[in-house]
Parts: structure tokens; sequence; C-alpha cells
């Protein structure tokens, strides 16, 4: 979507650290999400975070919002290379049940 | 496996063709959203139904429809098909229209030649 801009793709060493970033316009963005896509599978919801909180931690995975520059990031600590995938930001906004979904950022995990 | 399955999983079919797509939402959810996934466009929200009624509508074209069953399943229908509807269409569902993040099918490839 074009309210959602993501880097196209991040190449990371196994075992180091992953951050994708991902950018939004909508102010009143209610709910910021990160999916997962593996080859020829459907999209995972990975994790979520309400717009009101600043950072929200799920094992490996770390997402930070910053609200002011509309600004959300994922890390992923230890990549493996199962976490090779297509990763896309969405967003919610109030009454609009629909998602809107950056271009994705596709990680590549080299050993 | 998510729960929500869609069928077919792959569509091959020529210009000026019309086909149905299925999708049975996970057990318990009763909104259903459609979203197509295309290299140009990216993933574009085309519609969705919460009970059987249509809720919010997306970049749809004319040539397309949906509906929702009373058993909750959902097709979607694509006529008169174009090269540029070949596209990855994924099913999704959630509990509730404002359910946060929902669970996505595996998608239905359609190619048309």
């Amino acid at each position: 979507g074009e309210d959602v801009e993501q880097s196209l793709f991040l190449s990371v060493r196994e075992g180091d650290s992953s951050v994708i970033n991902c950018t939004y316009t909508d102010s009143s963005s209610t709910y910021l999400y990160w999916y997962k896509q593996e080859p020829g599978a459907g999209l995972q919801l990975l994790t979520y975070i309400f717009s009101n909180m600043d950072m929200k931690q799920d094992q490996r995975l770390t997402v930070l919002l910053n609200k002011k520059d509309k600004h959300l990031s994922l890390r992923i600590a230890d990549t493996q290379t199962g976490d090779s995938a297509i990763y896309f930001c969405a967003e919610s906004t109030p009454g609009d049940y629909k998602l809107s979904f950056g271009a994705g950022t596709t990680v590549t995990v080299r050993a | 496996d998510s729960g929500v399955t869609q069928t077919p999983k792959h569509l091959i079919t020529a210009t000026g063709q019309r086909v149905t797509l299925r999708c049975s939402p996970r057990s318990g959810d009763l909104s259903v959203y459609w979203y197509q996934q295309s290299l140009d466009q990216g993933l574009q929200f085309l519609i969705q139904y919460y009970n059987g009624e249509e809720r919010a509508k997306g970049n749809i074209l004319e040539r397309f429809s949906a509906q929702q069953f009373p058993d909750l399943h959902s097709e979607l229908n694509l006529s008169s098909l174009e090269l540029g509807d070949s596209a990855l269409y994924f099913c999704a569902s959630s509990v509730s229209p404002d359910d946060y993040g929902y669970t996505f099918g595996s998608g239905t490839r359609l190619t048309v030649v």
C-alpha cells in the first residue's frame, strides 16, 4: 500500500540480529502488524503492537514504535536460516477493518 | 495449517473466462477478507464480509464479485479475465471485524493465459 513503506531487501548473517524498518503515514493507525510470508505459503501473523505502546517483545522478536516519526521496526535476534522470508508491515485504522500492507522486505539469511 | 482453507491452490485459465475461488474460514471466525497479491501492486484489499453481509470494499474491479454463505464460507468470482488478473488471491478470517490481525489461508494462484 502507498501508505506503508518498507525497504525491499535485507541480507543478514546467521546468528546476527536483523532489523526491518517500516514507515507509515496515517497518524490514526490503531494497530501495526508484522507478517511473515514463506515461499508458497500465506501470511503468518508474527506480532502486532497497539499504537499507544513503544515496544513489544516476544521471544526473539522486538517491535519498536516511534509514533512521532511514524516509524516501526522489527528486530529478530539470533537470525536463523528459517527466518528467510518476506516480512510485511501493515497498519489498521479505527473503523477501517482492512489492513494496508507495505511492499514487503525480503530477508535472506546467509551462513 | 492456519485453519483457513482455500481451494483450488492453483488455477490456469484463458482470457475472457470466469473462475470461482473458495474460502472456508477458521472455525468460529465470522469475518472473511479477500486480498490480491501481485508483483506490481503488492497486497491489495478487495472485500470483507461479516456474518454473510458485505462490510467493506477495497480495490475490487466490477468484474469481480464475492459472497459469504450461511455456513460462512466465501467465494470470490472473477469474470472476463485478463492477463493482468494473474495473481495470488488470499482469503483471511477473523472472529469479528475489529479483531486485531487475522489468519490467512495459503492462497490460490491464478494464472490467466
